[in-house]
């Protein structure tokens, strides 16, 4: 068990540019989850995934945003023509069921200039 | 609306002292679950306690146990011993499990500080 694992650690990206992330869960979790954290504030759900389903996606996630989860493992999220209110931590976690408590990985930090 | 409100942004205890971090939340839902996580400076997210909220009886992992009053729909965390280690923001956060959904949704953060 080594965990969840988030690609890159860090990200700087200029406004208008597309970025996207990578997470790898713990292997023996089906669930996988995105969330988004700003600074002096708690994560905000984005969307999540059970095996290779996409089982809900926030309504507040514009159509800028995606998420795949292609073989049910590894996922990627996707921003497209980023924004400087895109600048936030990114953060995926993983569980065998939510209800159990989520593993979280490090995040990808995300800056937009 | 599923909401968690933290109401005290930041605390400062010394070391080996018990500590009580106040949490509320709003659902309609009556079968649901909480969660107190800590966020080490720099550092991932960990999973501290879990509270099943059909259970009556308060969960207790460690130093680290929960007063849940449902019916107030309360659910502070207690440090007891308090270490060094313990300084941290911790978020207090539930699942509704409305309509079966797993979403995980987060109160603001408390800002803990553990002095020696």
């Amino acid at each position: 068990d080594t965990g969840v694992s988030q690609n890159p650690r860090h990200k700087i990206t200029k406004r208008g540019q597309n970025v996207t992330f990578r997470c790898d869960p713990i292997s023996e979790h089906n669930r996988l989850y995105w969330y988004r954290q700003t600074l002096g504030q708690g994560p905000e759900f984005l969307t999540y995934f059970q095996n290779e389903a996409q089982l809900e996606k926030s309504r507040l996630l514009s159509d800028r945003f995606s998420a795949e989860r292609p073989k049910g493992s590894f996922s990627t999220l996707e921003i497209q023509r980023t924004e400087q209110g895109d600048s936030a931590m990114y953060l995926c976690a993983s569980s065998r069921g939510g209800t159990y408590g989520y593993t979280f990985g490090s995040g990808t930090r995300l800056t937009v200039v | 609306a599923q909401t968690v409100t933290q109401s005290q942004p930041e605390m400062s205890v010394q070391e080996a002292e018990t500590v009580t971090l106040s949490c509320t939340y709003d659902t309609s839902e009556s079968n649901y679950y909480l969660f107190w996580y800590k966020q080490p400076p720099s550092r991932q997210m960990i999973l501290v306690i879990r509270q099943e909220a059909y259970k009556q009886q308060n969960a207790t992992e460690n130093r680290f146990s929960v007063n849940f009053q449902k019916a107030a729909k309360s659910f502070s965390l207690k440090i007891s011993d308090s270490q060094l280690g313990d300084t941290a923001m911790y978020f207090c956060a539930f699942i509704p499990f409305q309509g079966g959904s797993e979403k995980l949704v987060f109160g603001k953060g408390m800002k803990l500080t553990v002095n020696p």
